[in-house]
Protein backbone atom coordinates (compact mmCIF):
# COMPACT_ATOMS: atom_id res chain seq x y z
CA UNK A 1 0.00 0.00 0.00
CA UNK A 2 1.66 3.49 -1.09
CA UNK A 3 2.26 5.59 1.72
CA UNK A 4 1.08 9.78 1.43
CA UNK A 5 2.49 11.57 -0.96
CA UNK A 6 3.72 15.53 -0.74
CA UNK A 7 4.27 17.37 -4.03
CA UNK A 8 6.87 19.22 -3.88
CA UNK A 9 9.26 18.72 -1.35
CA UNK A 10 11.05 22.04 -1.49
CA UNK A 11 9.35 25.14 -2.86
CA UNK A 12 11.48 29.03 -2.36
CA UNK A 13 8.95 31.85 -3.26
CA UNK A 14 8.97 35.48 -2.89
CA UNK A 15 6.56 37.52 -0.14
CA UNK A 16 3.55 38.00 -1.96
CA UNK A 17 3.77 35.13 -4.35
CA UNK A 18 1.01 32.23 -3.81
CA UNK A 19 1.66 28.90 -3.30
CA UNK A 20 -0.24 25.60 -3.90
CA UNK A 21 0.55 22.08 -2.19
CA UNK A 22 -0.55 19.09 -3.35
CA UNK A 23 -1.30 15.92 -1.16
CA UNK A 24 -2.38 12.38 -2.21
CA UNK A 25 -3.37 10.34 0.92
CA UNK A 26 -3.22 6.22 1.72
CA UNK A 27 -5.56 4.83 -1.31
CA UNK A 28 -9.05 4.16 0.65
CA UNK A 29 -8.63 7.04 3.17
CA UNK A 30 -10.84 9.44 2.71
CA UNK A 31 -9.78 12.51 4.90
CA UNK A 32 -7.05 14.64 5.03
CA UNK A 33 -5.77 17.02 7.51
CA UNK A 34 -3.06 19.97 7.10
CA UNK A 35 -0.59 20.89 9.66
CA UNK A 36 1.98 23.73 9.52
CA UNK A 37 5.23 22.81 11.58
CA UNK A 38 7.48 25.72 12.69
CA UNK A 39 10.61 26.04 14.97
CA UNK A 40 8.48 28.85 17.13
CA UNK A 41 5.14 27.63 16.77
CA UNK A 42 5.25 23.95 16.52
CA UNK A 43 2.93 21.75 14.74
CA UNK A 44 -0.80 23.63 14.41
CA UNK A 45 -3.45 22.37 12.60
CA UNK A 46 -4.97 23.61 10.01
CA UNK A 47 -7.91 22.41 8.53
CA UNK A 48 -9.29 18.90 7.73
CA UNK A 49 -11.02 17.65 4.24
CA UNK A 50 -13.75 14.35 4.27
CA UNK A 51 -15.51 13.66 1.07
CA UNK A 52 -14.63 17.28 -0.37
CA UNK A 53 -15.42 19.00 2.53
CA UNK A 54 -13.93 20.93 5.15
CA UNK A 55 -15.51 19.97 8.64
CA UNK A 56 -12.47 21.16 10.70
CA UNK A 57 -10.32 24.59 10.95
CA UNK A 58 -7.48 25.99 12.41
CA UNK A 59 -7.12 29.43 13.53
CA UNK A 60 -5.32 30.86 10.54
CA UNK A 61 -5.79 33.39 8.61
CA UNK A 62 -8.13 33.48 5.02
CA UNK A 63 -4.85 33.79 3.11
CA UNK A 64 -4.37 30.16 4.07
CA UNK A 65 -7.08 27.62 2.39
CA UNK A 66 -7.56 23.88 0.77
CA UNK A 67 -9.71 21.88 -1.48
CA UNK A 68 -10.17 18.14 -1.93
CA UNK A 69 -11.20 16.60 -5.06
CA UNK A 70 -13.42 13.57 -5.53
CA UNK A 71 -10.49 10.96 -5.81
CA UNK A 72 -9.40 12.14 -1.74
CA UNK A 73 -6.31 14.51 -2.87
CA UNK A 74 -5.70 17.69 -1.49
CA UNK A 75 -4.20 21.03 -2.05
CA UNK A 76 -3.81 23.92 0.11
CA UNK A 77 -2.69 27.40 -1.12
CA UNK A 78 -1.27 30.10 0.24
CA UNK A 79 -1.99 33.48 -1.21
CA UNK A 80 0.30 36.88 -0.49
CA UNK A 81 3.11 35.17 1.26
CA UNK A 82 4.71 36.59 4.53
CA UNK A 83 7.95 35.66 5.47
CA UNK A 84 6.85 33.84 8.48
CA UNK A 85 4.96 31.36 6.11
CA UNK A 86 8.54 29.83 5.83
CA UNK A 87 7.49 26.34 7.31
CA UNK A 88 6.98 22.60 6.65
CA UNK A 89 3.50 21.66 5.58
CA UNK A 90 3.01 18.24 6.45
CA UNK A 91 -0.63 16.49 5.18
CA UNK A 92 -1.93 13.85 7.10
CA UNK A 93 -4.20 10.61 5.68
CA UNK A 94 -6.74 10.07 7.98
CA UNK A 95 -8.24 6.64 8.70
CA UNK A 96 -8.06 3.16 10.34
CA UNK A 97 -8.43 2.33 14.08
CA UNK A 98 -7.83 4.43 16.86
CA UNK A 99 -8.78 7.40 14.58
CA UNK A 100 -4.74 7.12 13.49
CA UNK A 101 -3.09 9.84 10.77
CA UNK A 102 -0.54 8.92 8.72
CA UNK A 103 1.88 11.76 7.63
CA UNK A 104 3.15 12.64 4.46
CA UNK A 105 6.94 13.72 3.96
CA UNK A 106 6.12 17.53 4.16
CA UNK A 107 6.63 20.46 1.43
CA UNK A 108 9.25 22.79 3.01
CA UNK A 109 8.21 26.24 2.17
CA UNK A 110 10.97 29.19 2.07
CA UNK A 111 10.00 32.33 1.70
CA UNK A 112 12.45 35.05 0.72
CA UNK B 1 -8.52 25.72 25.25
CA UNK B 2 -6.54 22.46 24.62
CA UNK B 3 -2.37 21.97 25.33
CA UNK B 4 -0.03 19.30 25.34
CA UNK B 5 3.22 19.76 27.33
CA UNK B 6 6.75 17.92 27.38
CA UNK B 7 10.16 18.11 28.51
CA UNK B 8 12.07 19.30 25.46
CA UNK B 9 15.10 17.32 26.07
CA UNK B 10 15.93 13.77 27.03
CA UNK B 11 19.63 12.11 26.63
CA UNK B 12 20.44 8.60 27.60
CA UNK B 13 23.06 5.96 26.95
CA UNK B 14 22.74 3.20 24.30
CA UNK B 15 20.89 0.06 25.80
CA UNK B 16 19.31 2.36 28.95
CA UNK B 17 15.36 2.69 28.76
CA UNK B 18 14.39 6.29 27.84
CA UNK B 19 11.11 7.50 29.53
CA UNK B 20 9.25 10.40 27.62
CA UNK B 21 6.62 12.09 29.59
CA UNK B 22 3.54 14.38 28.41
CA UNK B 23 0.54 16.17 30.37
CA UNK B 24 -2.38 17.14 28.89
CA UNK B 25 -5.26 19.24 29.44
CA UNK B 26 -8.04 18.67 27.58
CA UNK B 27 -10.19 16.08 29.83
CA UNK B 28 -12.46 14.95 26.59
CA UNK B 29 -9.37 13.51 24.66
CA UNK B 30 -10.41 10.03 23.47
CA UNK B 31 -6.72 9.36 21.75
CA UNK B 32 -3.38 10.07 22.55
CA UNK B 33 -0.77 9.62 20.37
CA UNK B 34 3.17 9.23 20.30
CA UNK B 35 5.01 10.26 16.88
CA UNK B 36 8.59 10.66 16.15
CA UNK B 37 10.26 12.62 13.67
CA UNK B 38 13.48 12.39 12.51
CA UNK B 39 15.57 15.17 10.61
CA UNK B 40 14.38 16.18 7.34
CA UNK B 41 11.30 14.15 7.88
CA UNK B 42 7.48 13.89 8.39
CA UNK B 43 5.90 12.41 11.46
CA UNK B 44 5.91 8.28 11.99
CA UNK B 45 3.24 7.13 14.22
CA UNK B 46 4.54 4.89 16.92
CA UNK B 47 1.81 4.03 18.92
CA UNK B 48 -1.42 5.20 20.29
CA UNK B 49 -3.49 4.65 23.23
CA UNK B 50 -7.52 5.00 23.62
CA UNK B 51 -8.28 7.14 26.79
CA UNK B 52 -9.76 4.18 28.39
CA UNK B 53 -6.80 2.07 28.88
CA UNK B 54 -3.93 2.24 31.35
CA UNK B 55 -1.29 0.84 29.40
CA UNK B 56 -0.45 -0.20 26.30
CA UNK B 57 2.67 -2.44 24.99
CA UNK B 58 4.00 -2.84 21.45
CA UNK B 59 7.42 -5.01 20.97
CA UNK B 60 10.15 -1.99 22.79
CA UNK B 61 7.72 0.71 23.33
CA UNK B 62 5.40 1.38 26.33
CA UNK B 63 2.80 4.02 26.59
CA UNK B 64 1.64 4.42 30.30
CA UNK B 65 -1.87 6.95 30.72
CA UNK B 66 -3.10 8.06 33.93
CA UNK B 67 -6.17 9.66 33.08
CA UNK B 68 -7.06 11.41 36.65
CA UNK B 69 -3.92 13.05 36.26
CA UNK B 70 -3.67 13.85 32.69
CA UNK B 71 -0.05 12.34 32.30
CA UNK B 72 0.77 10.16 29.57
CA UNK B 73 4.83 8.49 28.82
CA UNK B 74 6.44 6.22 26.54
CA UNK B 75 8.93 3.87 27.43
CA UNK B 76 11.68 2.91 24.81
CA UNK B 77 13.40 -0.49 26.26
CA UNK B 78 16.65 -0.92 25.34
CA UNK B 79 17.07 2.74 23.58
CA UNK B 80 19.58 2.45 20.06
CA UNK B 81 21.48 4.91 18.04
CA UNK B 82 18.45 4.37 15.98
CA UNK B 83 16.24 6.20 18.18
CA UNK B 84 17.39 9.62 18.33
CA UNK B 85 14.61 11.63 17.14
CA UNK B 86 12.26 14.09 18.61
CA UNK B 87 9.30 12.52 19.97
CA UNK B 88 5.72 14.57 19.50
CA UNK B 89 2.51 13.74 22.03
CA UNK B 90 -0.31 14.59 20.51
CA UNK B 91 -4.32 14.18 21.52
CA UNK B 92 -7.41 14.18 19.77
CA UNK B 93 -10.47 14.84 21.20
CA UNK B 94 -12.08 12.07 18.45
CA UNK B 95 -15.47 12.26 17.24
CA UNK B 96 -13.59 11.45 14.21
CA UNK B 97 -12.63 15.07 13.67
CA UNK B 98 -8.75 14.51 12.71
CA UNK B 99 -7.29 17.44 14.62
CA UNK B 100 -4.70 16.37 16.77
CA UNK B 101 -2.84 18.87 19.26
CA UNK B 102 0.41 18.45 20.05
CA UNK B 103 3.45 19.31 22.03
CA UNK B 104 6.50 21.17 21.25
CA UNK B 105 8.37 17.78 21.13
CA UNK B 106 10.99 16.02 23.36
CA UNK B 107 14.73 15.63 21.59
CA UNK B 108 16.11 12.12 22.68
CA UNK B 109 19.85 12.12 22.54
CA UNK B 110 21.63 8.62 22.70
CA UNK B 111 24.84 8.10 23.40
CA UNK B 112 26.98 5.37 22.77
Amino acid sequence: KAGVTQTPRYLIKTRGQQVTLSCSPISGHRSVSWYQQTPGQGLQFLFEYFSETQRNKGNFPGRFSGRQFSNSRSEMNVSTLELGDSALYLCASNGGSGETQYFGPGTRLLVL
Amino acid sequence: GEDVEQSLFLSVREGDSSVINCTYTDSSSTYLYWYKQEPGAGLQLLTYIFSNMDMKQDQRLTVLLNKKDKHLSLRIADTQTGDSAIYFCAESSGGSNYKLTFGKGTLLTVNP
